[in-house]
């Protein structure tokens, strides 16, 4: 039980563009959702907290305006980073809580923007 | 500001040894301690969980908390080169809340 896939597991674009990820929790309802980023040999960044059916939250730093989180059902959350930068090729990771205290991570999604 | 403090490591014990992994944390008011296990290039994985005073045992893996002196801790029995990851020590202060990470300890099991 408590399985996160998130889609996809890598992508690459170009700078400019747009890339939306998608992370789901597979047998189990997610009323929290959470995303975090990981430089390398770096621990994990907490980027926002999302709630399904109300705005995510911000960690101190992070742009909302550029890390764009909808949470529109109890098993999927989508993370969308808008225009692109090199300096946002990272590893995104989301995990998904239900009403417990566990966290449960996703595969992660390795993002290369050129 | 929350803090989870751990030694960077690398941490380096041989095939069969019992690694000792070590954890503290500054919130009080902490309610749930994990253990994650992170492999190079992967993301990471829950191993432990432990919520009171005490020891937990779970196959080869025993966490172990002590909230008076704000300190959780890891051992993993019978050491296995497959044991080879970065282990994350990480607090939370309530249901579905979100996590304080330590920076990691690095085990390396060596034949």
């Amino acid at each position: 039980g408590a399985v996160v896939s998130q889609h996809p597991s890598w992508v690459i674009c170009k700078s400019g563009t747009s890339v939306k990820i998608e992370c789901r929790s597979l047998d189990f309802q997610a009323t929290t959702m959470f995303w975090y980023r990981q430089f390398p040999k770096q621990s994990l960044m907490l980027m926002a907290t999302s709630n399904e059916g109300s705005k995510a939250t911000y960690e101190q730093g992070v742009e909302k305006d550029k890390f764009l989180i909808n949470h529109a059902s109890l098993t999927l959350s989508t993370l969308t980073v808008t225009s692109a930068h090199p300096e946002d090729s990272s590893f995104y990771i989301c995990s998904a809580s239900a009403s417990s205290y566990e966290q449960y991570f996703g595969p992660g999604t390795r993002l290369t923007v050129t | 500001q929350k803090e989870v403090e751990q030694n960077s490591g690398p941490l380096s014990v041989p095939e069969g040894a019992i690694a000792s992994l070590n954890c503290t944390y500054s919130d009080r008011v902490s309610q749930s301690f994990f253990w994650y296990r992170q492999y190079s290039g992967k993301s990471p994985e829950l191993i432990m969980s432990i919520y009171s005073n005490g020891d937990k045992e779970d196959g080869r893996f025993t966490a172990q908390l002590n909230k008076a002196s704000q300190y959780v801790s890891l051992l993993i029995r019978d050491s296995q080169p497959s044991d080879s990851a970065t282990y994350l020590c990480a607090v939370g202060t309530g249901t579905a809340s979100k996590l304080t990470f330590g920076t990691g300890t690095r085990l390396q099991v060596t034949l």
